[in-house]
């Protein structure tokens, strides 16, 4: 198996630019999470799904922040319009239930 | 409600070292404990797991036993490698369904 895939690996935007961050899971996985990693707040849940539903949403930031799963095998996070201090590692695991966590390599956003 | 907390970094350690990074945690009901890897440029990767009281999870050298007395996971090495920098997280899970991560240590092993 690819693992979780997520693209692209680096991401330089102007502020107020829309970013659109991908994620393709691991197939058979039923659930999907988005991080956020920063030297001040380490790992941050912005949101997970189970099923293709979006359960907790409680750590997404702001309404600037959107995510969707269409699919089983797609996901996305969107931050509209995007500011410096969203900058950071995004992080997208999927897991198949029973306390396993599988993580992508992460998307390094930058926004100037 | 359910955290972590492990220990400040950065930690510097000499090849061949003893490590131990300390976690403890604060759940509800019987959460499962686990370490997690972050290699540069890397996503994290399960490093070991203990499901219950006492367990203890051991993989590559590292071992962490599950203390629920002292509420706590704290991992350990008796001989670090160079190869071992990278971030370390500990994590809790009450559900099987979610994660709570600590803020991660980071580790450099010098020659």
């Amino acid at each position: 198996d690819a693992g979780v895939i997520q693209s692209p690996r680096h991401e330089v935007t102007e502020m107020g630019q829309e970013v659109t961050l991908r994620c393709k899971p691991i197939s058979g996985h039923n659930s999907l999470f988005w991080y956020r990693q920063t030297m001040m707040r380490g790992l941050e849940l912005l949101i997970y799904f189970n099923n293709n539903v979006p359960i907790d949403d409680s750590g997404m930031p702001e309404d600037r922040f959107s995510a969707k799963m269409p699919n089983a095998s797609f996901s996305t996070l969107k931050i509209q319009p995007s500011e410096p201090r969203d900058s950071a590692v995004y992080f997208c695991a999927s897991s198949p239930g029973v306390e396993k966590l599988f993580f992508g390599s992460g998307t390094q956003l930058s926004v100037l | 409600g359910n955290s972590v907390t492990q220990m400040e970094g950065p930690v510097t350690l000499s090849e061949e070292a003893f490590l131990t990074i300390n976690c403890t945690y604060t759940a509800t009901g019987y959460p499962s404990l686990f370490w997690y890897v972050q290699y540069p440029g890397e996503g994290l990767q399960l490093l070991l797991k203990a499901t219950k009281a006492d367990d203890k999870g051991s993989n590559k050298g590292f071992e962490a036993t599950y203390r629920k007395e002292t509420t706590s996971f704290h991992l350990e090495k008796g001989s670090v490698q160079v190869s071992d920098s990278a971030v370390y997280f500990c994590a809790l899970s009450p559900t099987g369904n979610q994660f709570y991560f600590g803020t991660g240590t980071s580790l450099t092993v010098i020659p």
